[in-house]
C-alpha cells in the first residue's frame, strides 16, 4: 500500500459525458501528479500540481482539467467523454520531487 | 525531449534462477532519476528502486539491484531468485527534476516478464 488512494476504482460512462476522479495523497506530500496508462499511448503524464498551484501541464486534452484543493487531495475531471479517454488514470505523490508513489488507478471506460 | 526505450517486450524465467531487464534512455541532461517500477496483474504501479545520476554506485534492493551505465545511457535491473510473485509488467522511467520545474516521469513502454514454476 502506496498511501495513496483513488476513487473511484472503476468508472463506467457513455460518450459525451463528464466524471470526476479524486485522489488522496501520501500524509505530508506536497505534490500530486496525474498519468493516463492506455493500450495504444503508454503512460503519459498529464498534470502535475505543488500545494494547490498547477506546476507542470504534459499531454493533457483540453476537454481534461485538474485541481488541487487546501487539503491536497487532487481532482481530474474528464468531459465530453469519448471512446479514446478509456484508460486506467494514475495519481502518484511526492514530498521532495525525487520519488513518486502511485495510487492503485481508476478504471475508466467509456462506452 | 527524453526518451526511454525497453527493446524487450517479453521475457520469461524460472523460480529461483536470475533475470536481466534491459533500458536505454536518451537526455542530454547530467543530473536526473532512473526507476523501475513494477505492475503486476493489479495493475497498481509499484516502485521497485531508484537510481540518482549523480552517484556512481548501484542501487540495490533485497533481490533488486540495477546496472547504471551512465556514459551508455543504460539503466538495467537485476531480479535475482526469481519468485512467483515477481510475474508483472516492469517499466523503466526517467526523470529530470529541472525541466521546466516538473517532475514528471517519462516512461518506457514496458516489458512483461514471467516467472514459471
Amino acid at each position: 500500500d502506496s498511501g495513496v488512494t483513488q476513487t473511484p476504482k472503476h468508472l463506467i460512462t457513455a460518450t459525451g459525458q463528464r466524471v470526476t476522479l479524486r485522489c488522496s495523497p501520501r500524509s505530508g506530500d506536497l505534490s500530486v501528479y496525474w498519468y493516463q496508462q492506455s493500450l495504444d499511448q503508454g503512460l503519459q503524464f498529464l498534470i502535475q500540481y505543488y500545494n494547490g498551484e498547477e506546476r507542470a501541464k504534459g499531454n493533457i486534452l483540453e476537454r481534461f482539467s485538474a485541481q488541487q484543493f487546501p487539503d491536497l487531495h487532487s481532482e481530474l475531471n474528464l468531459s465530453s467523454l469519448e471512446l479514446g479517454d478509456s484508460a486506467l488514470y494514475f495519481c502518484a505523490s511526492s514530498d521532495r520531487g525525487d520519488t513518486q508513489y502511485f495510487g492503485p488507478g481508476t478504471r475508466l471506460t467509456v462506452l | 525531449a527524453q526518451t526511454v526505450t525497453q527493446s524487450q517486450p517479453e521475457m520469461s524465467v524460472q523460480e529461483a534462477e536470475t533475470v536481466t531487464l534491459s533500458c536505454t534512455y536518451d537526455t542530454s541532461e547530467s543530473n536526473y532519476y532512473l526507476f523501475w517500477y513494477k505492475q503486476p496483474p493489479s495493475r497498481q504501479m509499484i516502485l521497485v528502486i531508484r537510481q540518482e545520476a549523480y552517484k556512481q554506485q548501484n542501487a540495490t534492493e533485497n533481490r533488486f539491484s540495477v546496472n547504471f551505465q551512465k556514459a551508455a545511457k543504460s539503466f538495467s535491473l537485476k531480479i535475482s531468485d526469481s519468485q512467483l510473485g515477481d510475474t508483472a509488467m516492469y517499466f523503466c522511467a526517467f526523470m529530470n527534476p529541472l525541466q521546466g520545474g516538473s517532475e514528471k516521469l517519462v516512461f518506457g513502454k514496458g516489458m512483461k516478464l514471467t516467472v514459471n514454476p
